[in-house]
C-alpha cells in the first residue's frame, strides 16, 4: 500500500524568504501523480501544484516549485518570496490507480506553515 | 463554474444522536469522495463513488456510517449513532473520471460531538 510522510509538523519563514516543505512517499507503481494542497484556516483545500511521475522536469507554478526525486521517492515544495497569505496547512498527496479504473488519493499528515512579518 | 457545495458548514450534536451531511459535486464530475479530517491530521478517505456506485468504502465504519449517491449526482453521508471520536471536519471532493487529474474540494462540515 502507498504511504505519504510529511516529517515537519510545523515550519516558519520570514516574509519574502524561501521555505522548503518535505514529503516522502512509498509506492511500487511507476506511473502516478503527486500533489501539494494548501488548506488555509477557512478549510477549503486548494491545489497548489501537481507533478506527473513520468515527467523528469520539476513542476513550477509562479512562486511554487517542486523538487521531485523519483528514485528517492521524495517530493518537496519550495515557496519563494513567501507572503503572509501563504500561511496555511500544506498537504502532500499521492494519487494511485484503483482496480476499477478510478483514482485514489492518499494524504500526508500536513505541515503547518507560519509566515512571519 | 460552481464549486463543490456542502451543507451544513457546522454541526454540534450529542453523542448517540444522528447527523447527515450533504454534498453536491461539480456538474459532470463522475467521481465523488468523502473524507474525514481529524484536527491536526490529513484527510482520510471514507468512501469513494463512481457515478452512483461505490468504488472504495474500506475505511468506512459501516456499523455507524452510511453514504449514498442517488442518481450519481449529490451525496449524503450519515452517522448513526455518533461517538465523541467522530468529531472532525468532513470534506467532500469530486473529480472527472478520466480527464481530470485533481480533486476539487468543498468547504467541509465541522462536526462536534459532545
Amino acid at each position: 500500500a502507498q504511504t505519504v510522510t510529511q516529517s515537519q509538523p510545523e515550519m516558519s519563514v520570514q516574509e519574502a524568504e524561501t521555505v522548503t516543505l518535505s514529503c516522502t512517499y512509498d509506492t511500487s507503481e511507476s506511473d502516478y501523480y503527486l500533489f501539494w494542497y494548501k488548506q488555509p484556516p477557512s478549510r477549503q483545500m486548494i491545489l497548489v501544484i501537481r507533478q506527473e511521475a513520468y515527467k523528469q522536469q520539476n513542476a513550477t507554478e509562479n512562486r511554487f516549485s517542486v523538487n521531485f526525486q523519483k528514485a528517492a521517492k521524495s517530493f518537496s515544495l519550495k515557496i519563494s518570496d513567501s507572503q503572509l497569505g501563504d500561511a496555511a496547512m500544506y498537504f502532500c498527496a499521492y494519487r494511485s490507480h484503483t482496480t476499477s479504473g478510478t483514482y485514489k488519493y492518499i494524504f500526508g499528515t500536513g505541515t503547518r506553515l507560519k509566515v512571519l512579518a | 463554474e460552481a464549486g463543490v457545495a456542502q451543507s451544513p458548514r457546522y454541526k454540534i450534536i450529542e453523542k448517540r444522536q444522528s447527523v447527515a451531511f450533504w454534498c453536491n459535486p461539480i456538474s459532470g464530475h463522475a467521481t465523488l469522495y468523502w473524507y474525514q479530517q481529524i484536527l491536526g491530521q490529513g484527510p482520510k478517505l471514507l468512501i469513494q463513488f463512481q457515478n452512483n456506485g461505490v468504488v472504495d468504502d474500506s475505511q468506512l465504519p459501516k456499523d455507524r456510517f452510511s453514504a449514498e449517491r442517488l442518481k450519481g449526482v449529490d451525496s449524503t453521508l450519515k452517522i448513526q449513532p455518533a461517538k465523541l471520536e467522530d468529531s472532525a471536519v468532513y470534506l467532500c471532493a469530486s473529480s472527472p473520471r478520466l480527464i481530470g487529474n485533481e480533486q476539487f474540494f468543498g468547504p467541509g462540515t465541522r462536526l462536534t460531538v459532545l
